[in-house]
């Protein structure tokens, strides 16, 4: 079975700093969805990567995934108070659309 | 937002009583799937259905059984609830096994 880990597994920043969430996964991932979860709430889905080397944007989120299909960056450029949260990364590719999730990335953002 | 809604958002029960928990979704979406999140561990997939009367089970199923008489609820009953049981319990769909998956505001359960 396909597994997750996603680092770190807490970051604190000050507002205004950049900052990288990372998830490896044990096999070759077809398919990787981003995640965003305040306290208390639902999943926000944020991005999905398929291809080798491709990255995607949304506002000061980026996400990439390596060519070899096996690791994801989630960037912030200039955190914000209204980034923090826990950051989850799923991978997909299975049948019937089935996610396997990391454990999640809690963020603090101080102001 | 995807039209998900969980039912009830909150509960407190006793081990041993049985407990249902409700997704219902005006997507329209062919696929659904029932998740518990507990601290350290993400998202676990318990139940999932890929169209009406059509279920299968999931990472961590034990304990648990679903039912979908209807393309728009998904139910997830826990037959005697166990306090290994609390946790929140997340409801998502999709339309497509390649389109993302949207997600309820969850169940926050707790088993005394």
């Amino acid at each position: 079975s396909q597994e997750l880990e996603q680092s770190p597994q807490s970051l604190i920043v000050q507002e205004g700093k950049n900052l990288t969430i990372n998830c490896t996964s044990s096999k070759t991932l077809y398919g990787l969805y981003w995640y965003k979860q305040k306290y208390g709430e639902g999943l926000i889905f944020l991005m999905m990567l398929q291809k080798g080397g491709e990255e995607k944007s949304h506002e000061k989120i980026t996400a990439k995934l390596d060519e070899k299909k096996q690791q994801s960056s989630l960037h912030i450029t200039a955190s914000q108070p209204s980034h923090a949260g826990i950051y989850l990364c799923g991978a997909g590719g299975t049948s019937y659309g089935k996610l396997t999730f990391g454990q999640g990335t809690i963020l603090t953002v101080h102001p | 937002d995807a039209g998900i809604t969980q039912s009830p958002r909150h509960k407190v029960t006793e081990t041993g009583t049985p407990v249902t928990l409700r997704c219902h979704q005006t997507e329209n979406h062919r696929y659904m799937y029932w998740y518990r999140q507990d601290p350290g561990h993400g998202l676990r997939l318990i139940h999932y259905s890929y169209g009406v009367k059509d279920t299968d089970k999931g990472e961590v199923s034990d304990g648990y059984s679903v039912s979908r008489s209807k393309t728009e609820d998904f139910l997830l009953t826990l037959e005697s609830a166990t306090s290994s049981q609390t946790s929140v319990y997340f409801c998502a769909i999709s339309g497509r096994d390649n389109q993302p998956q949207h997600f309820g505001d969850g169940t926050r359960l707790s088993i005394l």
